[in-house]
């Protein structure tokens, strides 16, 4: 059973679409979630922290749905370069390990 | 801004071969990570380090490998006998504190085993 489940995609959407990424983790102890993008052969980063009430950066809104296990990240007027991989993290933080979901793919199209 | 560095960017082995992988974490962080990513799959987590030991590591993280902070800067992967499916990329990340779950990531290095 995968810690952490994400739709591969991959997702090609137009310039200032709106575009929505789930994810969800099995572990109900699960306590830090994390959205991380990742370009093409380089490191990951991070994008944004997830909290329970949900939070916005900007374009990108990261909600919590403790209940049902699941995360997901919005992004609004999408831009040629939000293209990249976005990965779903999950800590329990009873351990130190951080789970890496697959990753969902984004092409933004001019 | 501070970040992790890695050391070398790529690196090319024979099979059986050890390597040593290096990293230089953010000064100030406690917690030091390794992580391998094969091409086109998932993150995947080896080992965290924490005051200077192992505390926790991945099945993936088998007898081959081994960690070391050897002088208070530096954090190192090692493999002692490489196979060709040790072929990834590492990456080294840190983070600062337990109550910080924020990690950084260096660039990586490419491990090729031939």
């Amino acid at each position: 059973r995968k810690e952490v489940e994400q739709d591969p995609g991959p997702f090609n959407v137009p310039e200032g679409a709106t575009v929505a990424f789930n994810c969800t983790y099995s572990n109900s102890a699960s306590q830090s979630f994390f959205w991380y993008r990742q370009d093409c052969r380089k490191e990951p980063k991070l994008l944004m922290s997830v909290y329970s009430s949900g939070n916005e950066d900007g374009r990108f809104t990261a909600q919590l749905n403790r209940a049902s296990q699941y995360i997901s990240l919005l992004i609004r007027d999408s831009k040629l370069s939000d293209s990249a991989t976005y990965l779903c993290v999950v800590n329990q933080n009873t351990g130190n390990q951080f789970y890496f979901g697959t990753g969902t793919s984004l092409t933004v199209i001019p | 801004e501070p970040e992790v560095t890695q050391t070398p960017s790529h690196q090319v082995t024979q099979m059986g071969q050890e390597v040593i992988l290096r990293c230089v974490p953010i000064s100030n962080h406690l917690y030091f990570y390794w992580y391998r990513q094969i091409l086109g799959q998932k993150v995947e987590f080896l080992v965290s380090f924490y005051n200077n030991e192992i505390s926790e590591k991945s099945e993936i993280f088998d007898d081959q490998f081994s960690v070391e902070r050897p002088d208070g800067s530096n954090f190192t992967l090692k493999i002692r006998s490489t196979k060709l499916e040790d072929s990834a990329m590492y990456f080294c990340a840190s983070r600062r504190t337990a109550s910080v779950d924020t990690q950084y990531f260096g660039p990586g290095t490419r491990l090729t085993v031939l």
